[in-house]
């Protein structure tokens, strides 16, 4: 089955600078790639996400990063601002029952935005 | 939007307490999920269902059992509470054969267990 591993498990960074998070999965078959953020108190919800057919793709600040080969895809926030503080969880897809799919989720990361 | 609504947001229960979790989507979603979230232990799925009274175990289903009777609604049930249950329960709903919208999560049930 698929394993995600996501790192690192917390991201401290300096208001206005740049934050990555990776994520790596086993299931070469996984076609799809979400990453969610869940704010203190609140529900996850889906900021971004990639498909496999796809090597990166943009929206406003964020951005996500795919490599097939290697098995790995990451998310990048430029220009952080504290709103951004939150948990990041990235997850991949896994098929079962031929035709049906669920999420298989990384461990996830706590971002930190310093003032 | 897509709705997923868990009937409680806070819940405190004594220990050997039979606890009903209840989540509903009004978007006929095949998939549902429940999953517990403690700190630092990320999403830990529970159990799932892809159709009315079809389910599946998680990768904790220990102490938990599930209902799904019609298909927007999906029970998750602790048959004798205990202590180390206390946790955050989400619900989450999601298309059967497509990933097009990913998963919509409900706010979540936090649990106590004294």
């Amino acid at each position: 089955g698929e394993n995600v591993e996501q790192h690192p498990s917390t991201l401290s960074v300096q208001e206005g600078d740049s934050a990555v998070i990776k994520c790596t999965y086993s299931d070469s078959a996984s076609n799809y790639f979400p990453w969610y953020k869940q704010e203190l108190g609140k529900r996850p919800q889906l900021i971004i996400d990639i498909r496999s057919n796809v090597g990166e793709k943009k929206d406003q600040r964020i951005a996500v990063t795919l490599n097939k080969t290697a098995k790995h895809f990451s998310l990048h926030i430029t220009e952080t601002q504290p709103e951004d503080s939150a948990v990041y969880f990235c997850a991949a897809s896994m098929s079962f029952m031929d035709s049906n799919y669920q999420l298989i989720w990384g461990a996830g990361t706590k971002l930190i935005i310093k003032p | 939007d897509v709705k997923v609504t868990q009937s409680s947001r806070y819940l405190v229960k004594r220990t050997g307490e039979k606890v009903f979790l209840e989540c509903v989507q009004d978007m006929d979603h095949e998939n549902m999920f429940w999953y517990r979230q403690d700190p630092g232990l990320g999403l830990r799925l529970i159990y799932f269902s892809y159709d009315v009274k079809m389910k599946e175990k998680g990768d904790i289903p220990e102490g938990y059992s599930v209902s799904r009777e019609k298909k927007e609604r999906f029970s998750l049930i602790l048959e004798s509470a205990s202590t180390n249950q206390t946790s955050m329960y989400l619900c989450a709903s999601s298309l059967g054969n497509s990933l097009q919208y990913g998963y919509t999560f409900g706010s979540g049930t936090r649990l106590t267990v004294v």
